[in-house]
């Protein structure tokens, strides 16, 4: 499969825990995005990577979340003390950018993250 | 207001219609446009993707751009119950490339 992949597909952590999700974008994509999605809406942008740069930051993105992408490859994302506001889907894609005029982004079948 | 519209449905057709799904913007610098379909829990999946206005076609699916008037559209010819899902417009500008999306469309087709 030379998708994007996300592990787990599934997480349920009491309020207080820490989590971390993993990401392996395309092989070749060299821009990787985070996104979360709430039942009834669209997803909505978190941070994206250029290789290994971490270049954007939503206002979404508290403080208790961090993302990384070491070498440029797979990516985490950690939540820190989780609330109950914090269910949600976290969905990842990748592209290749700048393409020629090819920058559509794939993504992953997300982590669904439930705090109780 | 937000910088992608969509009407939320849902939309429900009989199998066979031909199904329109759009999405209005308000960012003149959005210059790449996507579908997506997204199953229920499962991740979405990019349908068609329009660089410039105009017509695109993809089997059943036709996108269409309108610049002018900020508005897209996506057609589905001989819809089918399997075509039952939640559709995202989504469109990002040069530069920046960061999809961003509207809320869905829940379409539903009955046999």
């Amino acid at each position: 499969d030379t998708g994007v992949s996300q592990d787990p597909r599934h997480k349920i952590t009491k309020r207080g825990q820490n989590v971390t999700f993993r990401c392996d974008p395309i092989s070749e994509h060299n821009r990787l995005y985070w996104y979360r999605q709430t039942l009834g809406q669209g997803p909505e942008f978190l941070t994206y990577f250029q290789n290994e740069a971490q270049l954007e930051k939503s206002r979404l993105l508290s403080d208790r979340f961090s993302a990384e992408r070491p070498k440029g490859s797979f990516s985490t994302l950690e939540i820190q003390r989780t609330e109950q506001g914090d269910s949600a889907m976290y969905l990842c894609a990748s592209s290749f950018v700048p393409g020629l005029e090819v920058t559509e982004a794939f993504f992953g079948q997300g982590t669904r993250l439930t705090v109780v | 207001q937000k910088e992608v519209e969509q009407d939320p449905g849902p939309l429900s057709v009989p199998e066979g219609a031909i199904v329109s799904l759009n999405c209005t913007y308000s960012n003149s610098a959005f210059q790449y446009f996507m579908w997506y379909r997204q199953y229920s829990r499962k991740g979405p999946e990019l349908l068609m993707y329009t660089y410039s206005s105009g017509n695109k076609e993809d089997g059943r699916f036709t996108a269409q751009v309108d610049k002018s008037s900020k508005y897209i559209s996506l057609f589905i010819r001989d819809s089918q119950p399997s075509d039952s899902a939640t559709y995202l417009c989504a469109m990002s500008a040069r530069g920046s490339y960061i999809p961003t999306f509207g809320r869905g469309t829940s379409l539903i087709v009955h046999p």
